[in-house]
C-alpha cells in the first residue's frame, strides 16, 4: 500500500493564482483531512471529510476550497492565492473519527506565494 | 475552544541525556495522541492513550496520561540522534466528536 499521497511536493505561487493540491489514500479510510503547517507551529484543520460527498470547515478553511467525490481521493483547492497562504499543507487519513483512530498523513506539499 | 499546549517549544541536549515533553489541555480529553516529525517530513503517529494514569513505552519512550485526562508527557531516556524531530501531542475533547487538536510541538534537537 502506498498509504496517503500528496502531489506536488513543492509549488511556488504568485498572488492571485490557483491551484489544486491532490491528496490520496489507498487505506479504504473515510475520514480525510488537510492540514496546514506554519514555521514553528503545530497544525491547524482546514477542511475535513468524513465519507464519499460529504466535508466540513475545520479551523482555518478561509480561502480554500474541497471535495470528496470519491474514497480515495480529497483534493484542496486554493483561489487567489495570497502570501499568508505560504505553508507545508498535509493531507491525512484515518479510519474513524471519533474515539482513538490515528492518522496517516502524507508527505506534504511546500508552497510558496510571492 | 478547546487548546491543548505543549512545553518547551524546543529543547537541546546532549546525546545520552533525558528529554521531556509535556502537554496540557483545558478541558477534559477522550484520548490523547503523540505524532513525531523528523526534519523536512511528515507527522507519524507513536502511540495514543484513553486510559486515565495510563503509562505506555516504546523502548526507551515512555508515554502518560494524567488521571484528570487533561496532560500527558512523553519522555525519552538515554536520547540518540536518531531521536531528533519535532513530538506533537494532540488531544480530542472528552465531550465530543471532534477532531483532533494538535499542540505546537516540542523541537528536539541532539548533540552528537
Amino acid at each position: 500500500n502506498a498509504g496517503v499521497t500528496q502531489t506536488p511536493k513543492f509549488r511556488i505561487l504568485k498572488i492571485g493564482q490557483s491551484m489544486t493540491l491532490q491528496c490520496t489514500q489507498d487505506m479504504n479510510h473515510n475520514y480525510m483531512y488537510w492540514y496546514r503547517q506554519d514555521p514553528g507551529m503545530g497544525l491547524k484543520l482546514i477542511y475535513y471529510s468524513v465519507g464519499a460527498g460529504i466535508t466540513d470547515k475545520g479551523e482555518v478553511p478561509n480561502g480554500y476550497n474541497v471535495s470528496r467525490s470519491t474514497t480515495e481521493d480529497f483534493p484542496l483547492r486554493l483561489e487567489l492565492a495570497a502570501p499568508s497562504q505560504t505553508s507545508v499543507y498535509f493531507c491525512a487519513s484515518s479510519y474513524g473519527l471519533a474515539g482513538p483512530y490515528e492518522q496517516y498523513f502524507g508527505p506534504g506539499t511546500r508552497l510558496t506565494v510571492t | 475552544g478547546q487548546q491543548v499546549m505543549q512545553i518547551p517549544q524546543y529543547q537541546h541536549v546532549q546525546e545520552g541525556e533525558d528529554f521531556t515533553t509535556y502537554c496540557n489541555s483545558s478541558t477534559t480529553l477522550s484520548n490523547i495522541q503523540w505524532y513525531k516529525q523528523r526534519p523536512g517530513g511528515h507527522p507519524v503517529f507513536l502511540i495514543q492513550l484513553v486510559k486515565s494514569g495510563e503509562v505506555k513505552k516504546q523502548k526507551r519512550l515512555t508515554f502518560q496520561f494524567g488521571e484528570a485526562k487533561k496532560n500527558s508527557s512523553l519522555h525519552i531516556t538515554a536520547t540518540q540522534t536518531t531521536d531528533v524531530g519535532t513530538y506533537f501531542c494532540a488531544g480530542r475533547d472528552g465531550g465530543s466528536q471532534g477532531n483532533l487538536i494538535f499542540g505546537k510541538g516540542t523541537k528536539l534537537s541532539v548533540k552528537p
